[in-house]
């Protein structure tokens, strides 16, 4: 177990509703980068949050939004789902900002949009 | 775009043999990472390794990287039903993003 803990585990939701997702980080990381799995591919990244502000967003649109909060647990809200938004969402926490550091995933949280 | 190709898609081997699975990427990187992940999960980090590096070990791993041929490969030797899973690697794009490949599934047969 990595100490990182997402929840829900799971969540299933209706085209354009609103979600949030949230993720509590290792003890003693002030970074959390969140990651979108499609069925069968790799980790797409969204977007880092270090010390509260964005460090660093992927190829998401700006439904995609993230908030990071002083105990460095963090927040993925969506907006106006689409289908496509349906995927397993990861979240990982880190030492710190740098790219070398090696990520904590947590067990992530399993989306279905209907 | 930097991101690696993990190589082949799947692999499906009797326990006990060894395990290769190999990375391609495109330009010239720091460090380069493996990732585990095990059906439906979060992805657990592996090894690390960096550009002046040629081999590391970790337990029944082997990862090395040849940076004249841009790429790096994963060995996992005496393989058991346990490493049945994906792996990944994950190269740094820019400097804001760890990117990962469409990584490799594994499976170990009894």
């Amino acid at each position: 177990e990595t100490g990182v803990t997402q929840s829900p585990t799971h969540l299933i939701k209706t085209r354009g509703q609103q979600v949030t997702l949230r993720c509590s980080s290792q003890s003693g990381h002030n970074t959390v980068s969140w990651y979108q799995q499609a069925l069968g591919q790799g980790p797409q990244f969204i977007f880092q949050y270090y010390r509260e502000e964005e460090n660093g967003r992927g190829n998401f649109p700006p439904r995609f939004s993230g908030l990071q909060f002083p105990n460095y647990s963090s927040e993925l809200n969506v907006n106006a789902l689409e289908l496509d938004d349906s995927a397993l969402y990861l979240c990982a926490s880190s030492l710190d900002r740098g790219w070398e550091e090696k990520l904590f995933f947590g067990s992530g949280t399993q989306l279905s949009v209907l | 775009s930097q991101q690696g190709e993990e190589d082949p898609q799947a692999l499906s081997i009797q326990e006990g043999e060894n395990a290769t699975m190999n990375c391609s990427y495109k330009t010239s990187i720091n460090n380069l990472q493996w990732y585990r992940q095990n059906s439906g999960r979060g992805l657990v980090h592996l090894i690390l390794i960096r550009s002046n590096e040629r081999e590391k070990h970790s337990g029944r791993l082997r990862v090395t990287l040849d940076t004249s041929k841009k790429s790096s490969s994963l060995l996992i030797t005496a393989s058991r039903a346990a490493d049945t899973a994906s792996y990944f690697c994950a190269l740094i794009q820019g400097a804001q993003k760890l990117v990962f490949g469409q990584g490799t599934r594994l499976t170990i047969n009894p």
